[in-house]
């Protein structure tokens, strides 16, 4: 199956500092990539869509100009926490959209990256 | 609206016992995928398996049997003879089928397999 890396996997910065994850899709090129972010012993919560060339779509509550996207590139998607404090600890977690066959269809699936830690002093 | 339910927040069982961990669903599409998913302590989330909506069949992998039932909405996960390399959280999953733009995850079951 496709591969999605994530980088860096574990990272911890101090308050006021801006943090830049990568999610790389290693053997596909993905038009669109998905942000996800857990808090601990909870779910996966949606993020934004990222698609390539274009603005990220946020969900509702999800601050723009707190969680930066680029997806600059089909293969590459960075999420900069801005101003970084540590309500903002969390596993964050990307996926990326690649085409399968499934049957006689072709189909949209996503896969999703290893996840990066992040810690906030 | 979409929405995934899985009540059981965690499940501590003994090796060799077997435990079935539940997902019901809501959604108002005709057309839609379920996904069990595992997630062990390092994060990382395991596919497990992806079921559509058309295909009720259950479906047997090894110690894993997935029991799909449109008529409750539910799409429950066995494992037979629990082992102790099973402890980790499980999370079920709804997305659009052909159009993967979002997932729906549970809130997901924490399984305790005790050797």
């Amino acid at each position: 199956g496709a591969v999605v890396s994530q980088h860096p996997s574990r990272v911890i910065c101090k308050s006021g500092t801006s943090v830049k994850i990568e999610c790389r899709s290693l053997d596909f090129q993905a038009t669109t990539m998905f942000w996800y972010r857990q808090f601990p012993k909870q779910s996966l919560m949606l993020m934004a869509t990222s698609n390539e060339g274009s603005k990220a779509t946020y969900e509702q509550g999800v601050e723009k100009d707190k969680f930066l996207i680029n997806h600059a590139s089909l293969t590459l998607s960075t999420l900069t926490v801005t101003s970084a404090h540590p309500e903002d600890s969390s596993f964050y977690i990307c996926s990326a959209r690649d085409y399968v066959l499934g049957g006689d269809r072709v189909l949209n699936e996503q896969f999703f990256g290893p996840g990066t830690r992040l810690t906030v002093l | 609206a979409q929405k995934v339910t899985q009540a059981q927040t965690e499940i501590s069982v003994v090796e060799k016992e077997d435990v079935t961990l539940d997902c019901v669903y809501e959604t108002r599409d005709t057309t839609y995928y379920l996904f069990w998913y595992k997630q062990p302590p390092s994060g990382e989330l395991v596919f497990l398996i992806r079921r559509n909506s058309f295909d009720e069949q259950n479906e047997i992998s090894g110690r894993y049997s997935w029991n799909f039932q449109k008529s409750t909405s539910s799409f429950n996960f066995t494992i037979t003879a629990s082992q102790v390399v099973d402890s980790a959280v499980y999370f079920c999953a709804l997305s659009e089928a052909y159009n993967f733009n979002k997932f729906y995850f549970g809130s997901g079951t924490k399984l305790n397999v005790k050797p």
